[in-house]
């Protein structure tokens, strides 16, 4: 079972550069989500989306843009890397909270220089 | 809005030794849920235990238990017969009881296990 798939799982980009971790499920998700963790700052939700068609802004959303056109697929955009933005990144989907838990990727190590 | 607090950074237990992970979080709602993850050095996500809040009884999972105090808005995870393999970061999150509504972490809990 492929579950939650991230890609690339490591990048380094300098600053302006643009690019897209793509992220996509094979369980029928609704809810799918994207997290970056850092060092003492925990899980922090950048953007969420809880159907095709449908996404909104998580706690730290600024520099980032989304968009679910199916069901399966949520890519995370930078438009242009800032160094505040190296961290790691997870995508993380469920049926929704009444359902169960979240299946998280293995993350993505994003480096802006 | 709504905010979830692990007061301890980091926390050391000996094992076969019992721990708790201590977790409190703010709400304004009467439907919700709170789950804790663990993610070991391999960077993975996993789910520990979960609990929602109209259910008055803790959840348990094997040698994982809560103590809920809804009142005091309190969600600790007690550990007992501690493992090298429980040596991990440990998330304590909340959603709100609504199939539309996003899931908030803690900061984390950074366990190690004493040989």
């Amino acid at each position: 079972n492929a579950g939650v798939t991230q890609t690339p799982k490591f990048q380094v980009l300098k600053t302006g550069q643009s690019m897209t971790l793509q992220c996509a499920q094979d369980m029928n998700h609704e809810y799918m989500s994207w997290y970056r963790q850092d060092p003492g700052m925990g899980l922090r939700l950048i953007h969420y989306s809880v159907g095709a068609g449908i996404t909104d802004q998580g706690e730290v959303p600024n520099g980032y843009n989304v968009s679910r056109s199916t069901t399966e697929d949520f890519p995370l955009r930078l438009l242009s890397a800032a160094p505040s933005q190296t961290s790691v990144y997870f995508c993380a989907s469920s049926y929704g909270q009444r359902d169960g838990e979240l299946f998280f990727g293995e993350g993505s190590r994003l480096t802006v220089l | 809005a709504q905010t979830v607090t692990q007061s301890q950074p980091e926390m050391s237990v000996q094992e076969a030794e019992t721990v708790t992970l201590s977790c409190t979080y703010d709400t304004s709602e009467s439907d919700y849920y709170l789950f804790w993850y663990k993610q070991p050095p391999s960077r993975q996500m996993i789910l520990v235990i979960r609990q929602e809040a109209y259910k008055q009884q803790n959840a348990t999972e094997n040698r994982f238990s809560v103590n809920f105090q809804k009142a005091a808005k309190s969600f600790s995870l007690k550990i007992s017969d501690s493992q090298l393999g429980d040596a991990a970061m440990y998330f304590c999150a909340y959603g709100r009881g609504n199939r539309d509504d996003k899931i908030i972490f803690g900061k984390g809990t950074r366990l190690h296990i004493l040989p």
